[in-house]
């Protein structure tokens, strides 16, 4: 089965940009979704086919996905994007969620 | 306004069968490209996928736990269910169900989430 790694934690400093990898063998050839998840709350969708953003998401938000890795770019992070980030993609029609990355704002 | 909320027991017994509802508000389950998941997360732990309900009746399945997995539908009540079996306390967890409305390509929205223990 298809497999989605990502590093288990991030850290950057508040205003500087965060830089999140998800990896997955030729992952560019699929569309890739990002997750943020907040202690307690649900996860919400920031980021579907690769780099679009539903439109209540901060333009901070960006994403691309080439080769083997997918990453998910927050540029100018705040203290409240602090939250874990989950990369996700369709694998013939089943669900497939990267292991999640702890991002903290320092 | 779309929403779903999820609902079943809180608290079960090791060999039980689990089985819980997600209700969809605002979107028709028989709309095209519309699908249903059930995701969960262990305390502390990552999102792990469950299974997967789509428009036209196609149901998916972790290839990990396809063996005590049933996900259902009734479109008369807009309604998701999902039967996992023989539980454990390894499967206590919050489960979530969630969207896929089709305006996007990923899951656009997410019940609150249920809780659910498992005790030896």
């Amino acid at each position: 089965s298809f497999e989605l790694t990502q590093p288990p934690s991030v850290s950057v400093s508040p205003g500087q940009t965060a830089t999140i990898t998800c990896s997955g063998d030729n992952l560019g050839d699929k569309y890739v979704c990002w997750y943020q998840q907040k202690p307690g709350q649900s996860p919400i969708l920031v980021i579907h086919q690769d780099s679009r953003r539903p439109s209540e998401i901060p333009a901070r938000f960006s994403g691309s996905n080439s080769g083997n890795t997918a990453t998910l770019t927050i540029s100018g992070t705040q203290a409240w994007d602090e939250a874990d980030y989950y990369c996700q993609v369709w694998d013939s029609s089943l669900v497939v969620f990267g292991g999640g990355t702890k991002l903290s704002v320092l | 306004q779309i929403s779903l909320k999820e609902s079943g027991p809180t608290l079960m017994k090791s060999t039980q069968t689990l089985t819980l509802t997600c209700t969809l508000s605002g979107l028709s389950l028989s709309a095209s490209g519309v699908g249903v998941g059930w995701i969960r997360q262990p305390p502390g732990k990552a999102l792990e996928w469950l299974a997967f309900i789509y428009w036209d009746d196609d149901q998916r399945y972790s290839p990990s736990l396809k063996s005590r997995l049933t996900i259902t539908r009734d479109t008369s009540l807009n309604q998701v269910v999902l039967t996992l079996t023989n539980m454990d306390p390894v499967d206590t967890a919050t489960y979530y169900c969630a969207l896929r409305s089709g305006s996007y390509s990923g899951l656009d929205s997410w019940g609150q989430g249920t809780p659910v223990t498992v005790s030896s």
